[in-house]
């Protein structure tokens, strides 16, 4: 079983709506997780970070964690073409643990 | 946020030769440092995890003799593929962390190319 398990997409929404990222974990241990977003061809760049259970909003991104479900999830309002990118959960696994794995990514598109 | 700088961005290598790439926190110390491979279209895949002044811990199926990994300083991670081969050639990315608490910081990553 995967650890950390993505919809590899690709999902298709229209400019002006809501794009919603679901993300899994398989440790219960798991104490923190984020939201990366990488365009092709570069390097992965933090969008959110959530360490609670709850929403955490920034912006018009809103991460939402449930540790009870080992669910993390992320909502972008008014999506934009500029949003189209592969969006990278990632769980820092353990407690005091350093290791960080990524999920296999969800392609957003964005469309005009 | 932090700055981490990857070197060289692109590099092409023939087969049978090594290639170095460096890792550089550029403003905080690095407690440790992680090495990535990612091939076209897939995710992330961890390879390593480096400790300052200590041997890095590779993940199954990383052959450590293939992936040298030096991490001789706070601020300085190096990965050395070695007689590279064709299959070798991937997007190689690093990230570093300031303490266990803190979320990593990537660099612009190493385009492989082994011909």
């Amino acid at each position: 079983q995967k650890e950390v398990e993505q919809n590899s997409g690709p999902l298709s929404v229209p400019e002006g709506a809501i794009a919603s990222l679901n993300c899994t974990y398989s440790d219960r241990v798991s104490q923190s997780f984020f939201w990366y977003r990488q365009y092709s061809g570069k390097s992965p760049e933090l969008i959110m970070s959530i360490y609670s259970n709850g929403d955490k909003e920034d912006g018009r991104f809103t991460a939402q964690l449930n540790k009870a479900s080992q669910y993390v999830s992320l909502l972008i309002r008014d999506s934009q073409p500029s949003d189209s990118a592969t969006y990278l959960c990632a769980v820092k696994f353990g407690t005091g643990g350093f290791k960080t794995i990524f999920g296999a990514g969800t392609r957003l598109f964005v469309k005009a | 946020g932090a700055v981490v700088s990857q070197h060289p961005s692109r590099v092409i290598c023939k087969s049978g030769t090594s290639v170095k790439i460096e890792c550089r926190s550029l403003d905080f110390q690095a407690t440790t440092m992680f090495w990535y491979r990612q091939f076209p279209k897939q995710s992330l895949m961890l390879m390593a995890t480096s400790n300052e002044g200590s041997k890095a811990t590779y993940e199954q199926g990383v052959e450590k003799d293939k992936f040298l990994i030096n991490h001789a300083s706070l601020t300085l991670s190096t990965l050395t593929v070695t007689s590279a081969h064709p299959e070798d050639s991937s997007f190689y990315i690093c990230s570093a962390i300031r303490d266990m608490n803190t979320e990593a910081f990537f660099g612009q990553g190493t385009r492989l190319t082994v011909v």
